[in-house]
């Protein structure tokens, strides 16, 4: 089955400064790469996506970008904001609503004022 | 998205007993899914519910632990059974999103056994 790992677990920066997280995945059939942030006492909530025919998508201030070669894919938080201070999931699945998504183990980004 | 109400939203259970919890959803769906997140850790994938048949579980867990019903395609519930500490955590149901890929979760259950 899938397995998909994510670095840092944990993450400090400095309100206005980039952050980036990081994942790789193993099965090569994924084709979807959806990211979660998850506040506090909170459900999980998708902030993007990409699918395995784009490179990199954006979003204001998120992009993500994916490395199907490689199995790697990463999001990119610039002009982070204390609002940003969370935990990210990456996941991967295959394309299309009724397929298993297998996530990381998360990074808690926290973002200091 | 599909907007799913999710309950109860906490509760305190004696080891030993069980505790059922539901997912009605605003909108007709296939399948919903079922997820246990520990504290401080990420979403696993307990079972798969479609309407008319039964769950199908990922490695680790059971029916009898965790029987889940699916009578129709906006309503699912899952049981966990003769709970132990062990298995305080969240629960959170979720739906593929109307349109888009992806998925909506429900507002979770925090489970607490004592």
């Amino acid at each position: 089955g899938e397995n998909v790992e994510q670095h840092p677990s944990t993450l400090s920066v400095q309100e206005g400064d980039s952050a980036v997280i990081k994942c790789t995945y193993s099965d090569s059939a994924s084709n979807y790469f959806p990211w979660y942030k998850q506040e506090l006492g909170k459900r999980p909530q998708l902030i993007i996506d990409i699918r395995s025919n784009v490179g990199e998508k954006k979003d204001q201030r998120i992009a993500v970008t994916l490395n199907k070669t490689a199995k790697h894919f990463s999001l990119h938080i610039t002009e982070t904001q204390p609002e940003d201070s969370a935990v990210y999931f990456c996941a991967a699945s295959g394309e299309g609503g009724y397929q298993k998504v297998t996530f990381g183990t998360g990074t808690k980004l926290q973002v200091i004022p | 998205s599909a907007v799913i109400s999710q309950k109860p939203s906490r509760d305190i259970c004696q080891r030993g007993t069980s505790l059922t919890i539901q997912c009605q959803v605003d909108s007709q769906v296939t399948m919903m899914f079922w997820y246990r997140q520990q504290p401080g850790q990420s979403l696993t994938l307990i079972a798969t519910a479609n309407q008319g048949s039964e769950a199908t579980y990922e490695s680790g867990f059971v029916i009898d632990k965790f029987p889940i019903s699916r009578p129709n395609l906006t309503f699912s519930t899952l049981t966990v059974s003769n709970m132990s500490p062990e298995d305080s955590s969240i629960y959170l149901c979720s739906v593929p999103r109307q349109g888009p890929d992806g998925y909506t979760f429900g507002s979770g259950t925090r489970l607490t056994v004592v």
